[in-house]
């Protein structure tokens, strides 16, 4: 089984509309991280939490809000979700003692 | 400006060759750098990591950090063509680049 699983995988939906993207791991690992990824712009960091009550704007937190639910889950919405908000988005973990990173395996999010 | 520039490229070497990739970085406290490989259509993985100046050979890989000039750089000798994915650079911030794609033709 995966360590960093995300749900859904592909997902497509309309302007206006609320969006919650999940990420899980079974890693153990206390920092989860989102990112988007854009053609030709690398990764973006949207939000980060470094343990359950630790909750950190990243670069393009705007129209994004996070959730951390358990060490485990990671949630991130869309409360009203936008076309340019179309993109691959990553969830993440890492140990604080090690600053490698192991991803998930990406969500596609289409807004029409 | 992103505090982590990378040449977006695309680059294209033969196989058998070296390929290098660069990386500039704005932050002069950044202490240590990250290169991921990304396939395309699969989620970025860890090849080689470096905190200190000097270079840090592993396999094919070789990272280079020069702090004083800001750079750091990934060369890959003897270039395959399985090589051939978009290379990211990060720093400590978790804060990556555009990446560069690299094609190795056969």
């Amino acid at each position: 089984d995966a360590d960093v699983t995300q749900t859904p995988r592909n997902r497509i939906t309309k302007t206006g509309k609320r969006i919650m993207l999940e990420c899980s791991q079974t890693k153990g690992h206390d920092r989860m991280y989102w990112y988007r990824q854009d053609p030709g712009l690398g990764l973006q960091l949207i939000y980060y939490s470094f343990d359950v009550k630790d909750i950190n704007k990243g670069e393009i937190s705007d129209g994004y809000s996070v959730s951390r639910q358990a060490q485990a889950k990671f949630s991130l919405s869309l409360e009203s979700a936008i076309p340019n908000q179309t993109a691959l988005y990553f969830c993440a973990t890492s140990d604080p003692g090690d600053n490698e990173q192991f991803f998930g395996p990406g969500t596609r999010l289409t807004v029409l | 400006q992103k505090e982590v520039e990378q040449n977006s490229g695309p680059l294209s070497v033969p196989e058998g060759a070296i390929a290098s990739l660069n990386c500039t970085y704005s932050d002069r406290g950044s202490q240590s750098f990250f290169w991921y490989r990304q396939y395309s259509g699969k989620s970025p993985e860890l090849i080689m990591f470096i905190y200190s100046n000097g270079d840090k050979e592993d396999g094919r890989f070789t990272a280079q950090l020069n702090k004083a000039s800001q750079y750091v750089s990934l060369l890959i000798r003897d270039s395959q063509p399985s090589d051939s994915a978009t290379y990211l650079c990060a720093g400590h911030d978790m804060r990556f680049g555009a990446g560069t794609r690299l094609t190795v033709k056969p």
